[in-house]
């Protein structure tokens, strides 16, 4: 069975500070991660996906499969960021995506 | 970008009526769409996947008669609460994405829709 653990419901920093939001999969086969993000009254958007390696608004996520991890990281993080932060699963038939409990990131000016 | 829209975005009903949520991908084609439901400050948990022109693929404990899913062309799906209850009460989100291939496509999310039944 596949799982996404995101440990922390709560993520409370203050401006300029880095930031991680932990996520742990569990997956027997080849795992494709993504972090979607859930700003106030919008809908989810993906934020990165662990293919594409890229860096979006200043997140990055490396996949760790000794691990099972795909923590996100911010060097600085900015007050536009608080948000409601998923780690999501993919890899399965017809491309469903299992979505860990969620994050609340708060940025404190 | 890849846009998905829902109708209506908040319902009230009845106990016992039937409410009907339509899911639309703008300007693109989805062969699969996903439809969650979200309690909230929760996750969203998966209550199933169509096809366009199958059947919907039910999760384990979703009731398939309860939750009426119809996917009839590759812009539209609609998912169908039967005799709704109070408990059905929830936010309802859908996503689409082209799929089809051997990695798991970018889902795009559509904004939601909020029933409450009274």
């Amino acid at each position: 069975a596949q799982r996404v653990t995101q440990p922390e419901k709560l993520l409370s920093v203050f401006k300029g500070a880095p930031v991680e939001l932990k996520c742990n999969y569990s997956y027997s086969g080849s795992p494709e991660l993504f972090w979607y993000v859930q700003y106030s009254r919008q809908r989810l958007q993906l934020l990165l996906r662990h293919i594409s390696r890229e860096s979006i608004k200043g997140f990055t996520a490396d996949l760790n499969k000794g691990e099972t991890s795909f923590h996100l990281k911010k060097p600085f993080a900015q007050e536009e960021d608080s948000a409601m932060y998923y780690c999501a699963l993919g890899g399965t038939s017809y491309g469903k995506l299992t979505f860990g409990q969620g994050t609340i990131l708060t940025v404190h000016p | 970008g890849a846009v998905v829209s829902q109708h209506p975005s908040r319902v009230i009903c009845k106990s016992g009526t039937s409410v009907k949520i339509e899911c639309r991908s703008l300007d693109f084609q989805a062969t699969t769409m996903f439809w969650y439901r979200q309690f909230p400050k929760q996750s969203l948990m998966l209550m199933a996947t169509s096809n366009e022109g199958s059947k919907a693929t039910y999760e384990q404990g979703v009731e398939k008669d309860k939750f009426l899913i119809n996917h009839a062309s590759l812009t539209l799906s609609t998912l169908t609460v039967t005799s709704a209850h109070p408990e059905d009460s929830s936010f309802y989100i859908c996503s689409a994405g082209t799929g089809g291939g051997p990695s798991t496509d970018t889902q795009y999310f559509g904004p939601g829709t909020r029933l409450t039944v009274l």
